[in-house]
């Protein structure tokens, strides 16, 4: 089974700023996909970034990229230039490859913005 | 990505009392997914759900409890049975979507059900 670790339940950053926030993963699986997901209070569940395991090249999306380690099973989420409407929870979750789309998710992380 | 309803967006229901929630998809889907969020909790997958099939329950969900039903490819529902205060959760509705490679998956604005 697939476990997903998030270490920080909340993190705080100043507007304009760049933070990271640690997610780890535990598989044996060779083709997996990892995601990172915003919930602001709003509750939906929104995509930030997707990462495929088989690529080294770290995903970015806008202000958003990831630090993927595969060896160290680590997967970290980078937002640059902070904005007030980043604050929210972020998920990190894992997916196998093939026809099981099952995402397995950490426990999140309370990210606030301040001005 | 994927524009995906859900209704009803919040509720307040009473114990004992049985409430559907629908998933509207804007494109066909094979796969439906409905994943479960209890307060200040992470989301944990109840089941998939596939056209003409019986839906897949993960452990501890039940049908009896959670009946699914996905009658075509841009619909299901999930029914929340006999309702008590622990199913006082968001219920989101999600689906998968290839991009590029392989897939990914969206959600929908959530259902948020609150049991007094």
């Amino acid at each position: 089974a697939q476990t997903v670790t998030q270490s920080q339940p909340e993190m705080s950053v100043q507007e304009a700023e760049t933070v990271t926030l640690s997610c780890t993963y535990d598989t044996s699986e060779s083709n997996y996909y990892l995601f990172w997901y915003k919930q602001p209070p709003s509750r939906q569940m929104i995509l930030v970034i997707r990462q495929e395991a088989y690529k080294q090249q770290n995903a970015t999306e806008n202000r958003f990229s990831v630090n993927f380690q595969k060896a160290a099973k680590s997967f970290s989420l980078k937002i640059s230039d902070s904005q007030l409407g980043d604050t929210a929870m972020y998920f990190c979750a894992f997916m196998k490859g093939g026809s099981n789309y099952k995402l397995t998710f950490g426990k999140g992380t309370l990210l606030t913005v301040n001005p | 990505s994927a524009v995906i309803s859900q209704k009803p967006s919040r509720d307040i229901c009473q114990r004992g009392t049985s409430l559907t929630i629908q998933c509207q998809v804007d494109s066909q889907v094979t796969m439906m997914f409905w994943y479960r969020q209890q307060p200040g909790q992470s989301l944990t997958l109840i089941a998939t759900a596939n056209q003409g099939s019986e839906a897949t329950y993960e452990s501890g969900f039940v049908i009896d409890k959670f009946p699914i039903s996905r009658p075509n490819l841009t619909f299901s529902t999930l029914t929340v049975s006999n309702m008590s205060p622990e199913d006082s959760s968001i219920y989101l509705c999600s689906v998968s979507r290839t991009q590029g490679s392989g897939n990914t998956i969206y959600f929908g604005e959530g259902s948020w059900l609150t049991v007094v």
